[in-house]
C-alpha cells in the first residue's frame, strides 16, 4: 500500500529555521516532491529530488535519501507569509502522477 | 498568461443532483488530474488523463466521471453515487514525461452538498 508520514504540524518564529520531516512506502519510487498550499488556495510546486542528496531553491532546500525513504523539507529566514501547509508528494511511476501526504501545517509567529 | 482555469469556485448542491466542475488549461500539457482535498487531509486522486481521448481511474473514482475529449479541457462530473461529495476539488496538469515531479494546478473549486 501506499503511506506518505508527515508531522501534522510545525510552529516557529520569524528568521528561524524548520525542516519538515516526509517518510514514505510506496509500491514505485520515482522522486519525491514538496507543495505549498496557503489556506483555501492551490497548491504550489516548490521542489523535487529525483536522486539522493540536497536541492536548493532560495530559502528552500529538500533532501532525500532512497535507502531510507526519506526525505525533508527545509526551510531557512522564515517569514510571516511562510504560514501554510506543505505536502510532500510520492511520483511512483515514470508519469507524473503523485501521490500525496496528509501535510504539515506551518505556523510562524513574530 | 498560461495557466489552468476552474469553473465554479463555489457551488452547492441538492443529494441526488449531478454536477460538473469545468477545469480547462492553455500550457499546452498532455496530462490532466482531479483531486480532491478534505478539511486538514492531504489531496487525493480521483481520475486522470495522459492523453486525449484516454483517462484513468485514481484511488477514489467511485461516484465521479470525467471525459477528455479536447486537449485543454478535462470536466468532472460528480454523480449522485458519490457518498460524501462535500469537498474542494483540485484540477492539476503536468507534461507527461520529464524529472521535475511538478504539477500546475487551479484554484479549486468547492462543492458543499446541502
Amino acid at each position: 500500500g501506499q503511506s506518505l508520514e508527515q508531522p501534522s504540524e510545525v510552529t516557529a518564529v520569524e528568521g528561524a529555521i524548520v525542516q519538515i520531516n516526509c517518510t514514505y512506502q510506496t509500491s514505485g519510487f520515482y522522486g519525491l516532491s514538496w507543495y505549498q498550499q496557503h489556506d483555501g488556495g492551490a497548491p504550489t510546486f516548490l521542489s523535487y529530488n529525483g536522486l539522493d542528496g540536497l536541492e536548493e531553491t532560495g530559502r528552500f532546500s529538500s533532501f532525500l535519501s532512497r535507502s531510507d525513504s526519506y526525505g525533508y523539507l527545509l526551510l531557512q529566514e522564515l517569514q510571516m507569509k511562510d504560514s501554510a501547509s506543505y505536502f510532500c508528494a510520492v511520483r511512483e511511476t515514470g508519469f507524473q502522477k503523485l501521490v500525496f501526504g496528509t501535510g504539515t501545517r506551518l505556523l510562524v509567529s513574530p | 498568461d498560461g495557466g489552468i482555469t476552474q469553473s465554479p469556485k463555489y457551488l452547492f448542491r441538492k443529494e441526488g443532483q449531478n454536477v460538473t466542475l469545468s477545469c480547462e488549461q492553455n500550457l499546452n500539457h498532455d496530462a490532466m488530474y482531479w483531486y480532491r482535498q478534505d478539511p486538514g487531509q492531504g489531496l487525493r486522486l480521483i481520475y486522470y488523463s495522459q492523453i486525449v481521448n484516454d483517462f484513468q481511474k485514481g484511488d477514489i473514482a467511485e461516484g465521479y466521471s470525467v471525459s477528455r475529449e479536447k486537449k485543454e479541457s478535462f470536466p468532472l462530473t460528480v454523480t449522485s453515487a458519490q457518498k460524501n461529495p462535500t469537498a474542494f476539488y483540485l484540477c492539476a496538469s503536468s507534461k507527461t514525461q520529464g524529472r521535475t515531479g511538478e504539477l500546475f494546478f487551479g484554484e479549486g473549486s468547492r462543492l458543499t452538498v446541502l
